[in-house]
């Protein structure tokens, strides 16, 4: 079944301990992002990945980081969690671009104390 | 996204039509598109239209876009208790394939 999978579904954690949200995607798409989604803002994008070794900013990347080793995986590593990066995340992944159908995760709750 | 307006609510009764409605502010955007999420899931594609179409039908949905006015709606005709959910309206802009802006999210609440 094609699908982009995402881990942990939900997190606690609290301020200043490392995490990291990992996605995975099997249909051998070059496009990867992450997106966060909090009320009344929708969703406002990270990180994306062209393909491997290729990323580059979003709207908010402060406070994130990503890596694109291998096409199917592109983890969201947060250094220093802090109580603002409190929020629902989502990894996408498309064949190649923005311009086809962005397949989605079901998404990480993530609270930060 | 700041550069995608929609309002936030939308309230309807089973079997009347939905329009939801969207601003954006990028001329140039090559594709609109209508991505639905369901309570506790991601967002799926439901539509999209081409900067140089006026209107596309799909079944139930209708989706027309205004460019003078960067004016996009959707219409869900026969709404079903099915339908509610959160719809999101979002553009890609001409100037980057990899950029996809979002606005805020239509909740859109089906009652008997």
């Amino acid at each position: 079944e094609a699908q982009v999978t995402q881990n942990p579904r939900y997190l606690i954690t609290v301020t200043g301990k490392k995490l990291t949200v990992t996605c995975s995607q099997n249909m051998n798409h070059e496009y990867m992002s992450w997106y966060r989604q909090d009320p009344g803002l929708g969703l406002r994008q990270i990180y994306y990945s062209m393909n491997v070794e290729v990323t580059d900013k979003g709207d908010v990347p402060e406070g994130y980081k990503v890596s694109r080793k291998e096409k199917r995986n592109f983890p969201l590593i947060l250094e220093s969690p802090s109580p603002n990066q409190t929020s629902l995340y989502f990894c996408a992944s498309s064949l190649n671009s923005v311009t086809g159908e962005l397949f989605f995760g079901e998404g990480s709750r993530l609270t930060v104390l | 996204g700041e550069d995608v307006e929609q309002s936030l609510f939308l309230s309807v009764r089973e079997g009347d039509s939905s329009v939801i409605n969207c601003t954006y502010t990028d001329s140039s955007s090559t594709y609109l598109y209508w991505y639905k999420q369901e309570p506790g899931a991601g967002l799926q594609l439901l539509t999209y239209i081409f900067s140089n179409m006026d209107m596309k039908q799909d079944q139930r949905l209708t989706v027309l876009l205004n460019k003078k006015d960067k004016h996009l709606s959707l219409r869900i005709a026969d709404t079903q208790t099915g339908d509610s959910a959160i719809y999101f309206c979002a553009e890609s802009p001409r100037s980057n394939d990899y950029k996809l802006s979002f606005g805020a999210g239509t909740t859109v609440t089906v009652r008997a």
